[in-house]
Formats: C-alpha cells, structure tokens, sequence
C-alpha cells in the first residue's frame, strides 16, 4: 500500500519543546496539505504545498509553526516553544490534481500531546 | 468565508434502519461537496463526492445530492449495517474562487449501528 504515510503517531512532549512531524505523499501528487484537528471538530486547514512551494499558511499557523517540503517530495511541520493549546491530531493530506473536486488522501494523523 | 454546518451526533441506529446526516453549507462560489468516512482507528477517506448543483455521489449504498437550492448535501443509506459505524464529516472545496482547493469541514457525525 503506497498511501500517505506520517511520523510519528503519537507524540508527548513538554511545553516549551519543539516538535516535527514528517508526511511523505503518495508519489507523484503534486499538491500537499496540512490539517489540524481537536476533539469533537473537523479537520481545518493549515497550509499547502504545490511542489516545493509553500502557496499558503492560514491564520491559524503562527509564527511558532513552520513547514517545508524539499525538493517537492515529504513534507515537515515543525512547532517552535509548545503550548498546551497546539495538542491535537495533525494530518497531511496530499493530491494528484489540483481541482474544485478533487479528492484528496489523508494519511493517518500525527496525534501530539503537550503536558 | 466557507462554512459547513452538518447535524450534531452521536447518532444510534439498529442494523437495518434508514440513515440520514443533514450537511449545509455558505460558500461565495460554486464549490464541489464531499462526505468523508474516518472508521475507527483509520484515516479519513472519501466516501462520495459531488461536483456541480444536482449531481448524485454514491458509493457503498451511501448517496447525496448537491441542492444549490437549498444548499445542503445531505447524505443517506436505505439500510445500516454494523460495519457503517463510524465519524462522518461532509466538507467543501473551491468555494471562494480561489485555486487553493482547500477542504472545509463540518464537526462530524459519530454513526453507531447496533446489531
């Protein structure tokens, strides 16, 4: 099964460390999402690769949030100085085709605790 | 901006009955719709999609129709069974215009079929 994959599952860290998150996309998908989800909430979106080129971050990605994706294959999201507040489940999300309906594939979350 | 509205779970259902999750949405464009599945300890997957007003998605004897009329998709299956227990979420892309694609998500619906 080539799906989305991400590392680690699970991470417990304490407030004030930082944390990264790897995503490695089904190859060839051009696009590449972020998504955070807290409990009992939909997913909501973070920001998206096309490529390398990191296209757009939304309000909810602060300063302490920090994504790449070199050489437009796996991505990381890096979280600078943890708060209590950043514990949730992030997913990645990627797609081959970059359309009003195109379906996107959700690789299993990275589900971070911060104590 | 874009805003999904799907009905408050948990619903309980016996194996057999007839389902229906309600999904409403506010977007400023003409945005594809999506019902995505997430069974217990999987990702999200996509269940059905529709892309234009009056389009049908089905898929596993799960079908919904894109009203623009009424701006819903509400998603329905004649007959339950146990293995359709899971959270269900509807969400939108393409909604604003842009070329972001970006999914935007309801709360979910957490479906529990009894035997």
């Amino acid at each position: 099964d080539t799906g989305v994959s991400q590392d680690p599952r699970h991470k417990i860290t304490k407030r004030g460390q930082n944390v990264t998150f790897r995503c490695d996309p089904i190859s060839e998908h051009n696009r590449l999402y972020w998504y955070r989800q807290t409990l009992g909430q939909g997913p909501e979106f973070l920001t998206y690769f096309q490529n390398e080129a990191q296209l757009e971050k939304s309000r909810l990605l602060s300063d302490r949030f920090s994504a790449e994706r070199p050489k437009g294959s796996f991505s990381t999201l890096e979280i600078q100085r943890t708060e209590q507040g950043d514990s949730a489940m992030y997913l990645c999300a990627s797609s081959l085709v970059w359309a009003s309906g195109a379906e996107q594939f959700f690789g299993p979350g990275t589900r971070l605790t911060v104590l | 901006g874009d805003s999904v509205t799907q009905m408050e779970g948990p619903v309980t259902l016996s194996e057999e009955a007839f389902l229906t999750i309600n999904c409403t949405y506010t977007a400023t464009g003409y945005p594809s719709l999506f019902w995505y599945v997430q069974y217990p300890g999987e990702g999200l997957q996509l269940l059905l999609k529709a892309t234009k007003a009056d389009d049908k998605g089905s898929n596993k004897g799960f079908e919904a129709t894109y009203r623009k009329e009424t701006t819903s998709f509400h998603l329905e299956k004649g007959s339950v069974q146990v293995s359709d227990s899971a959270v269900y979420f509807c969400a939108l892309s393409g909604g604003g215009g842009g070329s972001n694609y970006k999914l935007t998500f309801g709360k979910g619906t957490l479906l529990t079929v009894n035997p």
